[in-house]
């Protein structure tokens, strides 16, 4: 089975950095995913890592450390539109994706 | 343009009654899924498929149904067996052993 914890709130000022941790215990492995998601709308797609490091790609970065089940994404310089639920998963061996429960992100003037 | 599409945006089910969502992708990506999203939880899966006439049951399978006859197409059909189906349903697909998951934009179910 697959057990994918993120925390459920996170609120930041503008401007600023905000982490969110993503542990993970799946039945394999085949890569993690960030996703954004905002109020009533479908995911979008922020960020993808399969071998451990970091990724950056403008304002957001993801880290992974498989042995450790462990990933962060990282938004730097908070701007209001980052308000939304970020979404980490897991993709399995049979390339089906899991997904923690997600994690609003409130940022405030 | 290329993406997926799903449809109706909203649909609304009385009681007994069987609906299907529709899903439609032109991206050619040979695997598709069918998510399911309560509030303040995460997606579930529901049922997938990676190959044309084809699929798995996901997690929450029960009371509902799909087929795979066509590439770019996966309807879900929400039967009357599914006692709670007051939810999101988000419809994805992927290219299959790599790259990223695209949604669609969402059906949102309500029982009346």
């Amino acid at each position: 089975g697959q057990n994918i914890d993120q925390p459920t709130e996170m609120t930041a000022t503008e401007g600023a950095i905000v982490q969110i941790n993503c542990t993970y215990q799946t039945s394999g492995f085949n890569g993690l995913f960030w996703y954004q998601q905002h109020a009533g709308e479908a995911p979008t797609f922020l960020s993808y890592n399969v071998l451990d490091g970091l990724e950056e790609k403008g304002r957001f970065s993801s880290f992974l450390s498989r042995s450790k089940g462990y990933s962060y994404l990282l938004l730097k310089e908070l701007q209001m539109k980052d308000s939304a639920s970020y979404l980490c998963a897991v993709r399995d061996n049979d390339y089906k994706l899991s997904f923690g429960a997600g994690t609003t992100v409130t940022v405030r003037a | 343009d290329g993406g997926i599409t799903q449809s109706p945006k909203y649909l609304f089910r009385k009681e007994g009654q069987n609906v299907t969502l529709s899903c439609e992708q032109n991206l050619n990506h040979d695997a598709m899924y069918w998510y399911r999203q309560d509030p303040g939880q995460g997606l579930r899966l529901i049922y997938y498929s990676q190959i044309v006439n084809d699929f798995q049951k996901g997690d929450i399978a029960e009371g509902y149904s799909v087929s795979r006859e066509k590439k770019e197409s996966f309807p879900l059909t929400v039967t009357s067996a599914q006692k709670n189906p007051t939810a999101f349903y988000l419809c994805a697909s992927s290219i299959g052993d790599s790259g990223r998951t695209y949604f669609g934009p969402g059906t949102r179910l309500l029982v009346l």
